[in-house]
């Protein structure tokens, strides 16, 4: 099943202790990309990635690291939560073709409380 | 920078009535995404489009690129069509922008 998996779906933790939330899609999407939820706000996106080792930022990457070692899987680390990354995220892929990304796939999201 | 637009920001909707939402958004982009967020708070995309319209079921989208306006439509509204509706597009106009932009969304609700 084509699928965008997210892990932890639910993590709570404190401040200052770092953490990271695994995605990893089976599409063989090119592009791969972070983006976290707010009341208010709607979607922001934070990191995004075309391929292998290419990661760019989007609007909110302050506090956040990703890589992308291999085509399937685009982590996001926070090194240092505080209690204003507070937020419910999502992971998504999708193809790329004629210089632009394709319908969105989209992970369940994961709901992250930093105390 | 893209500025994307959505109204209605809430609509409510007796169950079989039409429902429109519309989107616009500031600079010239290739394309428009249309997402549904479900109560559950899972994404789907329903749509990509870069011209004209698409038909998926009840669902109709359509874009004016000159105009940079796009309306999602629901047609015999049901109450399993309740959720949050998203437009979202590049950041940037121009080839090669792959920064996501999105509008604050729709929510909306279809009482039967």
């Amino acid at each position: 099943e084509a699928q965008v998996t997210q892990n932890p779906r639910y993590l709570i933790t404190v401040t200052g202790k770092k953490l990271t939330v695994t995605c990893s899609q089976n599409m063989n999407h090119e592009y791969m990309s972070w983006y976290r939820q707010d009341p208010g706000l709607g979607l922001r996106q934070i990191y995004y990635s075309m391929n292998v080792e290419v990661t760019d930022k989007g609007d909110v990457p302050e506090g956040y690291k990703v890589s992308r070692k291999e085509k399937r899987n685009f982590p996001l680390i926070l090194e240092s939560p505080s209690p204003n990354q507070t937020s419910l995220y999502f992971c998504a892929s999708s193809l790329v073709s004629g210089g632009y990304y394709n319908e969105q796939f989209f992970g369940p999201g994961t709901r992250l409380t930093v105390l | 920078k893209n500025e994307v637009e959505q109204s209605p920001q809430n609509l409510t909707a007796q169950e079989g009535e039409f429902i429109t939402i519309n989107c616009s958004y500031s600079v010239g982009i290739s394309a428009l995404h249309w997402l549904q967020q479900h109560p559950g708070g899972g994404i789907v995309s329903l749509f990509m489009l870069s011209s004209g319209k698409k038909k998926h079921g009840r669902l109709i989208a359509t874009i004016n690129i000159q105009e940079k306006h796009s309306s999602l439509h629901i047609t015999a509204s049901h109450p399993r069509d309740s959720a949050v509706y998203i437009c979202a597009g590049p950041a940037y106009s121009g080839a090669g922008s792959y920064q996501l932009t999105f509008g604050k969304g729709t929510k909306l609700s279809v009482i039967p």
